[in-house]
């Protein structure tokens, strides 16, 4: 059974520097994994995705990785700002079916 | 562009009471999911539409939970004699095509607080 971890659970951090998320899963027979972001009172907003033939995407200050042998994959966020304090969601989708299973998510504070 | 749409946004009820959550879709999106994200939990799916029917109804917690949708648009998950742990925020998703397609666009979510 797919299981996802984030850690860390929560991050707080001064504004412009630069952050990595991580998120591992337990079965490496995956169809790609999303990285989300959640806001208070809002839906999830998709921010990368990565096929599980690639190793990364980039999306503005955005970065994500992906080596599903070790079953990992990081987002990292370069130049933070108080815009990016988010709850940040990794999401597996395995080969054999296309429900999503997800991390519990990393709450980010970007301190002014 | 409307995205996906959910109705009410909060919903209080009592313990044995019904409730009816609603999703509309993104207009022409054939595919549906719905989700359900418990507090300091990750989300877990319910229930995936093609259309109007429900190929996979695998993640239903228990025979209390059903969902419908008609003319392949809305969407109702209805909830029998709730009990305090179905309390969690129930979001919808939808997406163009089938499964293969990869992205889901999501709706803001009710929170459903049962007593």
């Amino acid at each position: 059974k797919q299981e996802v971890t984030q850690i860390p659970a929560a991050l707080s951090v001064p504004e412009g520097e630069n952050l990595v998320l991580n998120c591992s899963f337990t079965d490496s027979a995956i169809y790609n994994l999303q990285w989300f972001r959640q806001d208070p009172g809002k839906g999830l907003t998709s921010l990368l995705l990565i096929q599980s033939s690639q190793r990364e995407q980039t999306s503005g200050r955005l970065n994500a990785s992906l080596d599903k042998s070790s079953g990992r994959s990081t987002l990292y966020i370069a130049a933070s700002q108080p815009g990016d304090s988010a709850t940040y969601l990794c999401a597996v989708r395995g080969d054999s079916n296309y429900q999503l299973i997800w991390g519990a998510g990393t709450k980010l504070i970007i301190k002014p | 562009g409307a995205g996906v749409s959910q109705s009410p946004s909060n919903k209080v009820t009592e313990k044995g009471k019904d409730v009816e959550l609603r999703c509309d879709p993104i207009s022409g999106h054939t595919a549906l999911y719905w989700y359900r994200q418990s507090l300091g939990q990750g989300l877990e799916f319910l229930i995936y539409f093609q259309g109007n029917s429900a190929p996979d109804k695998s993640g239903l917690p228990s025979d209390r939970f059903s969902a419908e949708r008609t003319g392949g648009s809305v969407s109702t998950l209805t909830i029998q004699r709730t009990q305090q742990e179905d309390s969690a925020v129930y979001l919808c998703a939808s997406s163009p095509r089938g499964p293969s397609y990869n992205e889901q666009f999501f709706g803001p979510g009710t929170r459903l607080t049962v007593l």
